[in-house]
């Protein structure tokens, strides 16, 4: 069974920081491009940032507008796991953050995303 | 950016009837890459179409989509109990891969 198991959230002040991980089984993971997605309390679904898939060597990432520069993404492939780290964290990231592996194995572009973790809950707040 | 726009905000309807869908984009997507998504409280989205058309796997036949340019449509012939949820349209054409404000059916 394909599964994505988010970890790492928690309660944190502004300005600081967190590193979200997701733990991939059940798929090749390094096959596919993996994103993450999030969702503020009461609120719609907000893409945060994407990173390819395929050699170590020829790694592809983005990010929405509003996380550029603080957030991070990266994969460690031997590790079957993905990463988000969260700096300069404001209360507008308060949300679930979800990961999600796009549908197409060994693709340069992405076309849906059709594995999602549970979630895991970031809520930043003095 | 990209601002894909979700038509209407709500759609009330009873199980059995037909539910429609719009999701207009600021610029022309590619429809390889526009996809749909249900979403039912405390859940995470499930995937119903990727490439404008294309039901994911396990999807039931009742839910079709269309569209091209910037007009995409989303419908579900008749509405089961298990379909009042909240539908958003995503692209992924160009980064960041934005997703609608969401469609939310709820039964009337």
């Amino acid at each position: 069974e394909m599964q994505l198991l988010e970890s790492g959230g928690g309660f944190v002040q502004p300005g600081g920081s967190l590193r979200l991980s997701c733990a991939a089984s059940g798929f090749t993971f390094r096959a596919y491009a993996m994103n993450w997605v999030r969702q503020a309390p009461g609120k719609g679904l907000e893409w945060v940032s994407a990173i390819s898939g395929g050699a170590d060597n020829d790694r592809n990432t983005n990010y929405a507008e509003s996380v550029k520069g603080r957030f991070t993404i990266s994969r460690e492939n031997s590790k079957n796991t993905l990463f988000l780290q969260l700096d300069s964290l404001r209360d507008e990231d308060t949300a679930v953050y979800y990961c999600a592996r796009d549908r197409c194995s060994s693709c340069y572009y992405q076309y849906g995303m059709d594995v999602w973790g549970q979630g895991t809950t970031v809520t930043v707040s003095s | 950016e990209i601002v894909l726009t979700q038509s209407p905000g709500t759609l009330s309807l009873s199980p059995g009837e037909r539910a429609t869908f719009s999701c207009r984009a600021s610029q022309r997507v590619s429809g390889s890459y526009l996809a749909w998504y249900q979403q039912k409280p405390g859940q995470a989205p499930r995937l119903l179409i990727f490439g404008a058309s294309n039901r994911a796997d396990g999807i039931p036949d009742r839910f079709s989509a269309s569209g091209s340019g910037t007009d995409f449509t989303l419908t579900i012939s008749r509405l089961e109990l298990e379909d009042f949820a909240v539908y958003y349209c995503q692209q992924f054409d160009t980064s960041p891969y934005t997703f609608g404000q969401g469609t939310k059916v709820d039964i009337k």
